[in-house]
């Protein structure tokens, strides 16, 4: 059964739009989130991170959003740019401090940004 | 700085063999954790080494094994192949300390017939 879901296996966007990607989890001892990028080929790449003690972080175009009573998270990219298609990775853990790398993976989304 | 090399890339066995996947970290990394990814099932935990030693595993039988050297590099070996083993297995690497990210090799494409 699949503990980290994400329900939308693709997403297209117009360049310079906002892209937004969802993630919903089942266990509630998940405490550290993370977001991968992943072209093909290739093996994932980190984007950004977030603890349960936060329900927002920022870096540059990618914000992270964490809604703990929900058990939801979501990626916002603005704007977003033809670079950023790929297969986008939602993974959890229990461990807040980032410390644990068994980490539990979402299936991905894959988005395509068009000119 | 180079980045996590696993090797080879691709690797086309048969039943019944056992096959032996290569990972050299991020020079200063000491911890090193395997992950399969499939189709179906997306990417799950093996296991994960730390100072030759292992420090955490996932759910798979016990033909799935590894181990860390002294220079941090891991192997990792399966063993009586089935065709059900088919997968990318990726090798990512991290340095000590709280929140550092993982970071992912190429991956290793492995073909069981």
């Amino acid at each position: 059964d699949q503990q980290v879901k994400q329900n939308s296996p693709s997403l297209s966007v117009q360049e310079g739009r906002i892209s937004i990607l969802n993630c919903d989890y089942t266990n509630s001892m998940f405490d550290y989130f993370l977001w991968y990028k992943k072209y093909p080929a290739e093996g994932p790449t980190f984007l950004i991170s977030i603890s349960s003690i936060k329900d927002k972080n920022e870096d540059g175009r990618f914000t992270v959003f964490l809604n703990k009573s929900a058990k939801h998270l979501s990626l916002h990219i603005v704007p977003s740019q033809p670079g950023d298609s790929a297969v986008y990775f939602c993974a959890a853990s229990e461990d807040n401090a980032g410390n644990n790398r068994k980490l539990i993976w979402g299936l991905g989304t894959s988005l395509g940004v068009n000119p | 700085k180079a980045g996590v090399t696993q090797t080879p890339r691709y690797l086309i066995k048969t039943r019944g063999q056992q096959v032996t996947l290569s990972c050299s970290p991020i020079s200063g990394h000491r911890s090193v954790s395997w992950y399969q990814q499939t189709p179906g099932q997306g990417l799950q935990f093996l296991f994960e080494y730390f100072s030759e030693t292992q420090r955490n595993k996932g759910n798979f039988p016990g033909r799935f094994s590894g181990r860390q050297f002294s220079n941090s590099r891991s192997e990792m070996n399966v063993s009586t192949l089935e065709l059900g083993d088919s997968a990318l297995y990726l090798c990512a690497s991290s340095s000590p300390g709280s929140g550092s990210p993982l970071h992912f090799g190429n991956g290793t494409r492995l073909t069981v017939t």
